[in-house]
Formats: C-alpha cells, structure tokens, sequence
C-alpha cells in the first residue's frame, strides 16, 4: 500500500520553543493531507486539513496561530507547534489519501510523532 | 454530527478462542466505514472499508461486517500478533474527514 512518512518520530522540549514535524507521501502525490492529535487511549481527534498551495482548514478549537501547518509541495505538509507548552505534549499523526485510490476516504497513516514538552 | 462509539474498551482472549468487536455509528449519509489496526506508539494501519449494509470483507483471521446502524470486526482463532487497538472510523458528506471511534485494545494471550 501507500506509505506515509513522518519525522521526528519523538522528540523532547523545552517549554515555549517551536518544534517541526513533517509529514511525506513517499509514492504518491497528495493534494490533502491530514494532522490529527491522539491522547493516550482516546480518539484520534482531525486537527486540520492541509491543501497543497493554499491554507490550511482548522477544525473547531484547533489554534491556527499555535498550530502553523504548511503544505509546500504534493508530497510534503508540515506541522508546526509554536511556543509549546506541556499541554501540548501529545501524539501527532498525519495521514495522506491516494488520490488515484478508488476507495472513497481511504487514507493512509504516518507512523505519528510523540512531543513531549518539558 | 457523526459519533462513533466502539465496543468493549478492551478485551482479552486466549489464543485460537475467536470473538467479535463492535462499532456503532450515527451519521447523516454514510460514505465508508473503516477499519484500523494501530499498534502502541504507531500510526493506524489500514485493515477494510465498508460502503453498504451487508457488505462484508475478510483478510486472514479478520472479518468486517457492516449493517446500517453497526459493524462487527470478527476475530476468529486468534493469535498473539493480532493484540493492538483496534479503531473504527466513519466518513460522511462530500470531504473525507474521518470521525473515529476510540478503539478497542485487543490482547490475546498464548
């Protein structure tokens, strides 16, 4: 199948720096591609929709100014987490949908990214 | 909204004694329902999608069953790999926007 690749796949901070974390489609090219955020046995809750060559669509509660999201190319989106604070320590995973998939909402996963904020 | 609400939270069973998860579903228009695997620290890994009630699919042990309220996700003879979270998610409308439930953790011990 698909493969989606994401990096840092963890990564420690301190309190009120930024971090970066990235999100690739590596054999197919994405238009959209998704961040969503996991507490420990909760839901996986969508954070955002990130469209290629335009903004990115935060869902309700989601802070675009916290959350910066940029998808620079078709196979690239990037999650920033700006001035992070202990609270935003979570697991962050991105997912990709093949469009040349004929299955209607299929998307593929990265291996997410767990930030921890100290 | 859609909502999504999976059945047991956990489960445990003993190697080769087969049982089944269930996924309940309210939404305005079913698109797909789906199937995750996700193991700890992993991101989900794609299992089924089911588009219509009575549809079902299959692959190994794994069977996913889909009426118009529920789907079923059938284990049968399990084996200790199959232990993980166990995620249904649905979509709706025109976007592809995926609603998920919070899983099921599925130990089977050998």
């Amino acid at each position: 199948g698909a493969v989606v690749s994401q990096h840092p796949s963890r990564v420690i901070c301190k309190s009120g720096t930024s971090v970066k974390i990235e999100c690739r489609s590596l054999d197919f090219q994405a238009t959209t591609m998704f961040w969503y955020r996991q507490f420990p046995k909760q839901s996986l809750m969508l954070m955002a929709t990130s469209n290629e060559g335009s903004k990115a669509t935060y869902e309700q509660g989601v802070e675009k100014d916290k959350f910066l999201i940029n998808h620079a190319s078709l196979t690239l989106s990037t999650l920033t987490v700006t001035s992070a604070h202990p609270e935003d320590s979570s697991f962050y995973i991105c997912s990709a949908r093949d469009p040349s998939g004929r299955n209607t909402g299929e998307l593929f996963f990265g291996e997410g990214s767990r930030l921890t904020v100290l | 909204e859609d909502q999504v609400t999976q059945s047991p939270e956990a489960l445990r069973l003993q190697e080769g004694e087969s049982s089944s998860l269930n996924c309940s579903y309210t939404v305005s228009g079913l698109r797909g329902l789906f199937w995750y695997r996700q193991d700890p620290g992993k991101g989900p890994e794609f299992l089924f999608t089911l588009y219509s009630a009575g549809e079902e699919k299959e692959k190994e042990r794994l069977k996913a069953t889909l009426t118009k309220k529920e789907s079923f996700l059938h284990i049968t003879a399990p084996k200790p790999e199959d232990s993980a979270t166990y995620l249904c998610a649905v979509v709706s409308g025109s976007n592809y926007k995926l609603t998920f439930g919070k899983g099921t953790l599925l130990t089977v011990n050998p």
